[in-house]
């Protein structure tokens, strides 16, 4: 089957910077992505990793290693409204969709 | 507004009850989802649609039934649903063979059956 893990929760605090992983289990593997939803909202796309290495996008940064299959979105200097919920998400089997893991909850604080 | 549009937000029913979920998109995509996020779940995928036709039903109970008009417009009907059909339910839209790059989500219908 397929199965994406990730931590329940994470904290830091302003200017800091967290690190969040993503470990998956997938056959026909295609890529990760990253999305992130605030408290009552839509989720949005991040980012999205087909090859090995580390792509960067502002304040933000993915990685993948295909080979362990593993990934982690780094978050640079931290603000309040970072504050949300973050999915790494993998293609299904068959190609047709997305399926994500449970989520990491980050809190900033002051 | 984020490009993909639901409508109720939130939705109280009864048990008994018929009502229908829609999610309206103009952003010139061809593939629409709907996915059920319960706290402490991953979201669900429930059903995919490509080009106005339904590809993938990922095992989900006919009290939920789904129906694409038009590549624009996705519904999803309710009809004697149970307690723990509470969720917040999701539409996507995304370019169909670009699914990997990128969804747009609507902010959800929050539902909630008594």
């Amino acid at each position: 089957g397929q199965s994406l893990e990730q931590p329940s929760e994470v904290t830091a605090v302003e200017g800091a910077i967290v690190q969040i992983n993503c470990t998956y289990q997938t056959s026909g593997f295609y890529g990760l992505s990253w999305y992130q939803q605030h408290d009552g909202g839509a989720p949005t796309f991040l980012s999205y990793n087909a090859l090995d290495g580390l792509e960067e996008t502002g304040r933000f940064s993915s990685f993948l290693s295909r080979s362990d299959s593993y990934g982690y979105l780094l978050l640079q200097e931290l603000q309040m409204k970072d504050s949300a919920s973050y999915f790494c998400a993998v293609l299904n089997q068959a190609g047709t969709a997305l399926i994500f893991g449970k989520g990491t909850t980050l809190s900033v604080s002051s | 507004e984020t490009g993909v549009t639901q409508t109720p937000r939130h939705l109280v029913m009864g048990m008994t009850n018929k009502k229908s979920l829609k999610c309206e998109q103009h952003l010139g995509h061809n593939a629409m989802y709907w996915y059920k996020q319960s706290a402490k779940k991953p979201l669900e995928l429930m059903f995919v649609y490509s080009l106005e036709e339904r590809v993938e039903n990922n095992s989900v109970p006919s009290r939920f039934s789904p129906e694409c008009p038009n590549s624009s417009h996705l519904f999803l009907h309710l009809h004697t649903l149970q307690p723990e059909d509470s969720a917040l339910y999701l539409c996507a839209s995304s370019q169909d063979d670009q699914a990997n790059y990128g969804y747009t989500f609507g902010s959800g219908t929050r539902l909630t059956v008594v």
